[in-house]
């Protein structure tokens, strides 16, 4: 089965850059997702299919795919983006989806 | 608006069985593929199993097949997961999501999710 690897956390200072990589052998045949989760909430798509930001996603939510790399970059990020973020994919065959063990963002 | 929400869960004891429920408003059930994904506590998402539109696909983590069966009711725009066999690594809060579209696996709308525990 496929698997996808994100550092457990990251930290910036606020109006700094954030950016979470997501790699794995899905990539680059198969798209990368990116949800952002805060606890107690349900999880929010901020990224599909490796570059597109959903409406109503701010526009300093940006993704990138290189290879086997996927990148999640928060440009200024914000005190209120402090979240877990996942990278989501699906396997080779297309029958099974698969998330990164995700990343916990801290911006202070 | 376009809702999810999940029913069912609960506390169980291992090896019994329980199935958890999801209903759908909002938007056309029957069009949509869904998926469930489950969070144990402390850890991170982990995908659990989808249903094609239609339930003529149903495709499962190896975590589950064989212990787990994904169904739906479209005139009843509800989806089911039917856990057998359950071990205290499935202890986990359960969503079901709503696939973008048929040709995509992105996620777009989730529920708020239900807590199952497995415990003696």
């Amino acid at each position: 089965s496929s698997e996808l690897t994100q550092p457990p956390s990251v930290s910036v200072s606020p109006g700094q850059a954030a950016r979470i990589t997501c790699s794995g052998d899905p990539f680059p045949k198969k798209y990368a997702y990116w949800y952002q989760h805060k606890s107690g909430q349900a999880p929010v798509m901020v990224i599909f299919e490796d570059t597109k930001r959903p409406s109503g996603i701010p526009e300093r939510f940006s993704g990138s795919s290189s290879g086997t790399l996927a990148t999640l970059t928060i440009s200024g990020a914000q005190v209120d983006d402090e979240a877990d973020y996942y990278c989501f994919s699906v396997n080779s065959d297309g029958n099974q989806g698969v998330f990164g063990g995700g990343t916990t963002l801290t911006v202070l | 608006q376009e809702q999810l929400v999940e029913s069912g869960g609960g506390v169980v004891q291992p090896g019994r069985s329980l199935t958890i429920s999801c209903a759908a408003s909002g938007f056309t059930f029957s069009n949509y593929d869904i998926h469930w994904v489950r969070q144990a506590p402390g850890k991170g998402l982990e995908w659990v199993a989808v249903i094609w539109f239609d339930g003529s696909k149903k495709y499962y983590a190896d975590s589950v097949r064989g212990r787990f069966t994904i169904s739906r009711d479209n005139s009843k725009n509800s989806l089911s997961l039917q856990m057998n066999g359950l071990r205290a690594e499935d202890t986990a809060v359960y969503y079901c999501a709503r696939k973008f579209s048929h040709s995509s696996w992105a996620i777009d709308i989730w529920g708020q999710g239900t807590m199952v525990t497995v415990s003696s």
